[in-house]
């Protein structure tokens, strides 16, 4: 199975700033990338797939890049309801596999 | 309106079975491929099990012998039935439409709100 590793597993940030956070897979895997948000006691959501595609309906502050093993989700002015846990998710190869997830809270 | 429901989630004996369910809204269940995904108390995601528009089944190896994906179309509904159930299967299960772009990109597009089932003595 591919391993995917995000960091940092959390990080404390304040509203306005830019954040990135990094994924990295244990194999290349094109850009078979997706990124889901999940607030505390509810699903995630798509933010963005294909590594770079935003979802239809989610802000342009978030931004996805990568190929091959690294990738990077940035948001590039934090507001208040982006704090939540982010996690990426590989779909290059069966079985799908996911980050561990990044924790973003308010500073 | 797109929807995905679950419903059935209990407290189980080990070694006891469950069937949860997803009722869905908004497409057809039978032209799509869906999955289980699952999430134990303060952990990560997990994929549980796929079905795809065809028929075709697949199971992550913690559940394969012991779970089975299943779908009624005319109920437009999913079903997983967990079998021989342990305690670390206690988690919150969500029911997943995975959607695709670019030919052969594939995302997890619409997430039901989950059922939790415990795993307890």
């Amino acid at each position: 199975d591919i391993q995917m590793t995000q960091s940092p597993s959390s990080l404390s940030a304040s509203v306005g700033d830019r954040i990135t956070i990094t994924c990295r897979a244990s194999q290349k895997i094109s850009d078979y990338l997706n990124w889901y948000q999940q607030k505390p006691g509810k699903a995630p959501k798509l933010l963005i797939y294909a590594a770079s595609t935003l979802q239809s309906g989610v802000p342009s502050r978030f931004s996805g890049s990568g190929s091959g093993t690294d990738f990077t989700l940035s948001i590039s002015s934090l507001q208040p309801e982006d704090f939540a846990t982010y996690y990426c998710e590989q779909s290059d190869s069966s079985p799908v596999t996911f980050g561990q997830g990044t924790r973003l809270d308010l500073k | 309106e797109v929807q995905l429901v679950e419903s059935g989630g209990d407290l189980v004996q080990p070694g006891g079975s469950l069937r949860i369910s997803c009722a869905a809204s908004g497409f057809s269940v039978s032209d799509t491929y869906m999955r289980w995904v699952r999430q134990a108390p303060g952990k990560g995601l997990d994929w549980v099990s796929a079905i795809y528009s065809g028929g075709s089944k697949y199971y992550a190896e913690s559940v394969k012998g012991r779970f089975t994906i299943s779908r009624d179309n005319s109920k437009n509904t999913l079903f997983l039935q967990m079998n021989s159930l342990r305690a670390e299967d206690t988690a919150v299960y969500y029911c997943v439409r995975v959607g695709q772009d670019y030919g052969d990109y594939y995302f997890m597009d619409v997430w039901g709100k989950g059922t939790t089932v415990t795993v307890s003595s």
